[in-house]
Parts: structure tokens; sequence; C-alpha cells
């Protein structure tokens, strides 16, 4: 398969925990994102790297949230301390042009 | 004011029937990039076909084309011969910037439910 895969598909986690989700891209894509999606409501752009460089990070992306992609291959996101605000489904997407996503890895706060 | 505009309610078609999805976008960058892609209920969000700011002609993929009136700001997607598997949200998209050095991010509708009935 050379998607864009993402691990955990599924995650429930208590408020408090922290959780790091992985994100591998298709090979040759340079460019990587990540998404946040509520029900009911479109992706929300978080944070974009090329290569290993974060060149763009959003708002809604908190001190408690970091990313990362050491090497430019696969990229991590970890939230600390979460809250039940942060469930939600957290998209990935690679590109050279058009973006390509990743099946998503559901968070549930409890 | 939000950049991607659906306002569309849940809609149904016939199979095998056509169907308009309508989107319209605000920018004030001459150079901008549109985007639909599906969202079945598995959650993969997948893209289906892409217009450029400055492409003369209206994109066309198989069953999917998109009518881009610039003057208007819309960005209307058009299946045609839909069929049982079309059925899912569909998501408008803007890309701001042209040139692949340019921002990169989407910006997302809030999207459409398309349900086709047998």
């Amino acid at each position: 398969d050379t998607g864009v895969s993402q691990d955990p598909r599924h995650k429930i986690t208590k408020r408090g925990q922290n959780v790091t989700f992985r994100c591998d891209p298709i090979s040759e894509h340079n460019r990587l994102y990540w998404y946040r999606q509520t029900l009911g409501q479109g992706p929300e752009f978080l944070t974009y790297f090329q290569n290993e460089a974060q060149l763009e990070k959003s708002r809604l992306l908190s001190d408690r949230f970091s990313a990362e992609r050491p090497k430019g291959s696969f990229s991590t996101l970890e939230i600390q301390r979460t809250e039940q605000g942060d469930s939600a489904m957290y998209l990935c997407a690679s590109s050279l042009a058009e973006q390509f996503f990743g099946p998503g890895t559901r968070l549930t706060v409890l | 004011a939000q950049k991607i505009t659906q306002t569309q309610p849940g809609m149904f078609v016939q199979e095998k029937e056509a169907v308009t999805l309508d989107c319209t976008y605000d920018t004030s960058d001459p150079s901008y990039g549109l985007f639909w892609y599906k969202q079945p209920s598995s959650g993969e969000m997948i893209f289906l076909i892409y217009q450029g700011s400055y492409d003369q002609q209206n994109a066309t993929e198989g069953r999917y084309s998109l009518n881009f009136q610039k003057a208007r700001k819309s960005a209307n997607l058009v299946i045609s011969a839909s069929q049982l598997g079309d059925s899912a949200m569909y998501f408008c998209a803007m890309r701001e910037g042209y040139s692949t050095g340019a921002n990169s991010k989407l910006t997302f509708g809030k999207g459409i439910t398309l349900s086709v009935r047998p």
C-alpha cells in the first residue's frame, strides 16, 4: 500500500493523559500536513512541514500540541494533558502538489 | 468572513441522475486552487478534482466536473450518472497561492451530505 498511513486508527484516553499519533506519508512527498476535524465540520489546518522543517502552525495548535518530522519522513503529533475538547479526527496529508489524506486517527477523550 | 461556503442541506439524488453540489469561495489572492474531496463513512478524505484560478477550462475527472465561475466565485461540483457508492460527505477546499512555494494549507467548507437513492 503506497498511500498515507496513520496509527493508531482509534484512541480512547482519559482527560489529562498524553497521546501521540503517527503519520507515514507517501514516500516521495516532501510536504506533510496535520488537520483536525470535529463532528459536522470540515478539516481545520493545524500545521505543515516541508521536509523536516515545520513551516506553519495554526492558532488552533495550543502549547499542549507539538508535532515533529525527524529526517523529513514520518511525523508525530503529540497532545499533552488532553482535554475533552481535543476529541476529534486527526487527519494527516502529504503532497507534492495535491494533498492525499490518510485514514485519520479518531481521538476520544473521556 | 468564511472563505469556503457550502450551504446546501443534505442532498438526495436518484441513482443514474446527475447532481450539482454548490461551493462559493472568498479570496483576494489572484492565484488560488480549488479542490473537492469525498469523505465516505470510513472517514478517509478522497481527492476528486482540482481547478486552478488561471485554468481556462473547467476541470473534469471521469464522472466529476467542476463548474468554475470565477466572477461569481463559485466552484460547483457536478457528478454525472450517480452511483450508490457516491453517497458520502463532499468537501470543497481552497489553497491560496499558486506556486509550489506558496502557502499550501487547505481551507475547507463544512461539507455537504449526498445520499444516492436506488
